[in-house]
């Protein structure tokens, strides 16, 4: 069965310093990677993926993350961190169902708090 | 714009009750899901449906039940055998070629 691993629930920064959020996952085939975002009482939104091809992959407000097989991990960065980037980071992994869509699988969450 | 609409926003049940929340797409998305959120414990997958007329439990169906009959509809009842019904309820969806989840801005639902 696949599962992820995030093992920082909450995390604080200065605005303008680096971020790295760690994601461990388990899977027995090549993985669909993914890194969401969410504010408060809102949905998820997409920040990035990987499903094969080149590592290291570019998201939205920032945000790359590299896919490491040797170390099943796929964290997630942004060189300088912005005030507007506090919210609860959520890692995933998917398997494709037959017949088109997927099943993710959540970590637990990071919470990042930036600091002014 | 295309999007995934949830309502209501807030819920709120009475013991022995059922309630059904409302999950609607207009992005033409084949797949559709629910999950529930609690604090500490990411989102769980409820139940999941690939195309019209179909649909299969997920990892905590005991308590739910859910409907496909349109392909833009995917209404999820909370029953009153679910006795932890407390939660934020997100409703995703995606298409098959596309493998990346769209959300809706999720039901908070409560117990009075």
């Amino acid at each position: 069965a696949q599962s992820v691993t995030q093992p920082d629930i909450h995390i604080t920064v200065s605005e303008g310093a680096s971020l790295e959020l760690r994601c461990n996952y388990s899977y027995g085939a090549t993985p669909y990677l993914f890194w969401y975002v969410q504010s408060p009482g809102q949905g998820l939104q997409l920040l990035l993926k990987y499903f094969s091809g080149d590592t290291l992959v570019q998201g939205i407000k920032g945000f790359e993350a590299e896919f490491k097989r040797s170390q099943s991990s796929f964290n997630l960065r942004k060189p300088s961190v912005h005030w507007s980037d506090a919210a609860e980071y959520f890692c995933a992994v998917g398997a494709g169902f037959t017949g088109g869509g997927n099943k993710l699988t959540f970590g637990t969450g990071t919470q990042l708090k930036v600091e002014l | 714009d295309g999007g995934i609409t949830q309502s209501p926003k807030y819920l709120f049940r009475k013991e022995g009750q059922n309630v059904t929340l409302s999950c609607e797409q207009n992005l033409n998305h084949d797949a559709m899901y629910w999950y529930r959120q609690d604090p500490g414990q990411g989102l769980r997958l409820i139940y999941y449906s690939q195309i019209v007329n179909d649909f299969q439990k997920g990892d905590i169906a005991e308590g739910y039940s859910v409907s496909r009959e349109k392909k833009e509809s995917f209404p999820l009842t909370v029953t009153s055998a679910q006795k932890n019904p407390t939660a934020f309820y997100l409703c995703a969806s995606s298409s098959p070629g596309d493998q990346p989840q769209h959300f809706g801005d999720g039901t908070r639902l409560s117990i009075l």
